[in-house]
């Protein structure tokens, strides 16, 4: 079936930094695929997402590109602020009537001034 | 903007209760949703419905139903708690493919259940 693998944390970094989260996929077919970010004490909010290979989606300083040849879609950002400091998801869909979702295990990251 | 809410933040229940969690959308959408979130496992998915009364069976329905008898509303049942049931319930929704707008594969979460079974 479907899954998502996404790097293991905590991550820690100081302000500033680059950072990149690893993530990896296995499904048929050609799914939709998404990055979620959970705020402390909040549900989750759509962070960014492509929608087919060689696609980059980018919001807020974060860019991901999905690459079909190493199915990954793997998360970068430039230079972390504090405020960035959350847990991530990375998560893919195939075109169902419902919109089904399949998650990986979320990575927490931290931002240290 | 979109809304979702959750009936509760917090929940405290006994092993044996009838446990009831409810999720309100107030966008109209079709596609209603309930995950639970555990440390380690991410989000897995109980159960959906993309209509009113429909509903399909998630990854991990076991121990659960649920009920959506209007579009805006579905609600989550634990018919008989248990301890391994202790979780964060995340209740999301979106529109169906198909119909119009810029949020086709957007689901929106509510803030979340965090459910401590005793």
């Amino acid at each position: 079936g479907d899954s998502v693998t996404q790097m293991e944390g905590p991550v820690t970094l100081s302000e500033e930094a680059f950072l990149t989260i690893n993530c990896t996929y296995t499904a048929t077919g050609y799914p939709s695929l998404f990055w979620y970010v959970q705020y402390p004490g909040e549900g989750l909010q759509l962070l960014l997402k492509a929608t087919k290979a060689d696609d980059k989606g980018s919001n807020k300083g974060f860019e991901a590109t999905y690459r079909k040849e190493t199915t990954s879609f793997h998360l970068e950002k430039g230079s972390v602020q504090v405020s960035d400091s959350a847990v991530y998801f990375c998560a893919l869909r195939k075109f169902y009537r419902n919109e089904k979702l399949t998650f990986g295990t979320g990575t927490r990251l931290t931002i240290i001034p | 903007d979109v809304k979702v809410t959750q009936s509760s933040r917090y929940l405290v229940k006994r092993t044996g209760e009838k446990v009831f969690l409810e999720c309100v959308q107030d966008m109209d959408h079709e596609n209603m949703f309930w995950y639970r979130q555990d440390p380690g496992l991410g989000l897995r998915l109980i159960y959906f419905s993309y209509d009113v009364k429909m509903k399909e069976k998630g990854d991990i329905p076991e121990g659960y139903s649920v009920s959506r008898e209007k579009k805006e509303r579905f609600s989550l049942i634990l018919e008989s708690a248990s301890t391994n049931q202790t979780s964060m319930y995340l209740c999301a929704s979106s529109r169906s493919p198909g119909t119009s707008g810029t949020t086709l594969e957007t689901q929106y979460f509510g803030p979340g259940t965090r459910l401590l079974v005793l």
